[in-house]
């Protein structure tokens, strides 16, 4: 079945810098890639998505990348601030065999003001 | 609108014991998945229904372990003789089928097994 690995575990950023999370997976059949926000005590809630028809998404201070070949995908936070600190949770699926999500083991995301 | 619940939020139970946890999906989603988060760990699919298809159960971790869907609404998960290991948060999400993929959260029922 599918794995995915997430990088790093814990990521601490000075408010405005930049914040890089990257994940790998397995299964090349997978075709959509969702980043999940996990505030303390909250729900997941989505915060982007990407499927595997395109490179790079943005939204806002928001984009993600995918390399299908390479089979990784990366978040990117720009301008950080301090209401973005959370946990992150890349996940992968494929959307034809239920979208059943495959999660990474989360990286904690603390921006210092 | 509303979003999925789920009910209880927290639920304390003894070794052994038997319990049931509920997800109330957003209204006109077809498909509920079950997924189980340890403390400080990502998430892990349990089980995925989809309108009136046999449950998707690949996740589940033992045969202690049964979810059902009555009327292609409501879903409860029940885990028998429940173990130390079963404490988690177990989170419900819904999402249309098609065009909209994007799974909604529940705010998850907090199991501790002691």
């Amino acid at each position: 079945g599918e794995n995915v690995e997430q990088h790093p575990s814990t990521l601490s950023v000075q408010e405005g810098d930049s914040a890089v999370i990257k994940c790998t997976y397995s299964d090349s059949a997978s075709n959509y890639f969702p980043w999940y926000k996990q505030e303390l005590g909250k729900r997941p809630q989505l915060i982007i998505d990407i499927r595997s028809n395109v490179g790079e998404k943005k939204d806002q201070r928001i984009a993600v990348t995918l390399n299908k070949t390479a089979k990784h995908f990366s978040l990117h936070i720009t301008e950080t601030q301090p209401e973005d600190s959370a946990v992150y949770f890349c996940a992968a699926s494929i959307e034809a065999a239920g979208n059943k999500l495959t999660f990474g083991g989360g990286t904690r995301v603390l921006v210092k003001p | 609108g509303a979003g999925v619940s789920q009910s209880p939020s927290n639920k304390v139970t003894e070794k052994g014991k038997d319990v049931e946890l509920r997800c109330d999906p957003i209204s006109g989603h077809t498909a509920l998945y079950w997924y189980r988060q340890s403390l400080g760990q990502g998430l892990e699919f349990l089980i995925y229904f989809q309108g009136n298809s046999a449950p998707d159960k690949s996740g589940l971790p033992s045969d202690r372990f049964s979810a059902e869907r009555t009327g292609g609404s409501v879903s409860t998960l029940t885990i028998q003789r429940t173990q130390q290991e079963d404490s988690a948060v177990y989170l419900c999400a819904s999402s249309l089928v098609g065009a909209e993929y994007e799974q909604y959260f529940g705010p998850g029922t907090r199991l501790t097994v002691t």
